[in-house]
């Protein structure tokens, strides 16, 4: 399967653990996206890489949390001190710049989190 | 605020009929709509997407319809199937890469 990959796929955790995800996005796409999914809600921007530089965060993004994508290729999301309101799905999507179908976003299957 | 609004919520609808899902928008600085089906347990997976200078994109039995003038887009899933029971989630973008997503609308087909 050449999709984008999440690991882990499920995740609990205590109130003030760290927690880390890891993304594998499709080989040769150059941009990765890091989304939150709350129950019965759509996906919300979180941040975005373009190869190794990190282009756009979103507010919703404190600073308990950070993205990594060292040498463009896979990227870590890590939250730090978890709260219970951290607790939903976390979705990683690549797309490839100049890709014929405008920016076309991958999504990767996603980790849930359930923080206790 | 919610950038893109999506209604209804659920959906019922008999295998063989027409399942239409609605959004509406207020930013007209976007210019790239796509259409996300998501079963459970799964990522969303692109269905169909269309640019602002066309009123309509058909392929296969999906058709979003867009409305420039109104803000609105919708679509229209031609003789559902059980197999298309998901929940399906409009989103908006423009020439950066942040995606806005609507509110999701839970389809079931009825067989």
């Amino acid at each position: 399967d050449t999709g984008v990959s999440q690991d882990p796929r499920h995740k609990i955790t205590k109130r003030g653990q760290n927690v880390t995800f890891r993304c594998d996005p499709i080989s040769e796409h150059n941009r990765l996206y890091w989304y939150r999914q709350t129950l019965g809600q759509g996906p919300e921007f979180l941040t975005y890489f373009q190869n190794e530089a990190q282009l756009e965060k979103s507010r919703l993004l404190s600073d308990r949390f950070s993205a990594e994508r060292p040498k463009g290729s896979f990227s870590t999301l890590e939250i730090q001190r978890t709260e219970q309101g951290d607790s939903a799905m976390y979705l990683c999507a690549s797309s490839h710049r100049g890709a014929r179908v405008y920016n076309e976003q991958f999504f990767g299957p996603g980790t849930r989190l359930t923080v206790l | 605020q919610q950038q893109v609004k999506q209604s209804p919520q659920s959906l019922i609808v008999q295998k063989g009929g027409i399942s239409i899902i609605n959004c509406a928008y207020e930013n007209t600085a976007f210019d790239y709509f796509p259409w996300y089906q998501q079963f459970p347990g799964k990522g969303p997976a692109l269905l169909i997407a269309i640019r602002p200078d066309v009123s309509e994109k058909k392929e296969g039995r999906f058709t979003i319809s867009f409305n420039k003038s109104a803000k609105q887009f919708s679509l229209h899933i031609m003789d559902s199937q059980p197999g298309d029971s998901a929940t399906y989630f409009c989103a908006a973008a423009n020439t950066g890469n942040q995606f806005y997503f609507g509110t999701g609308t839970s389809l079931t087909v009825i067989p």
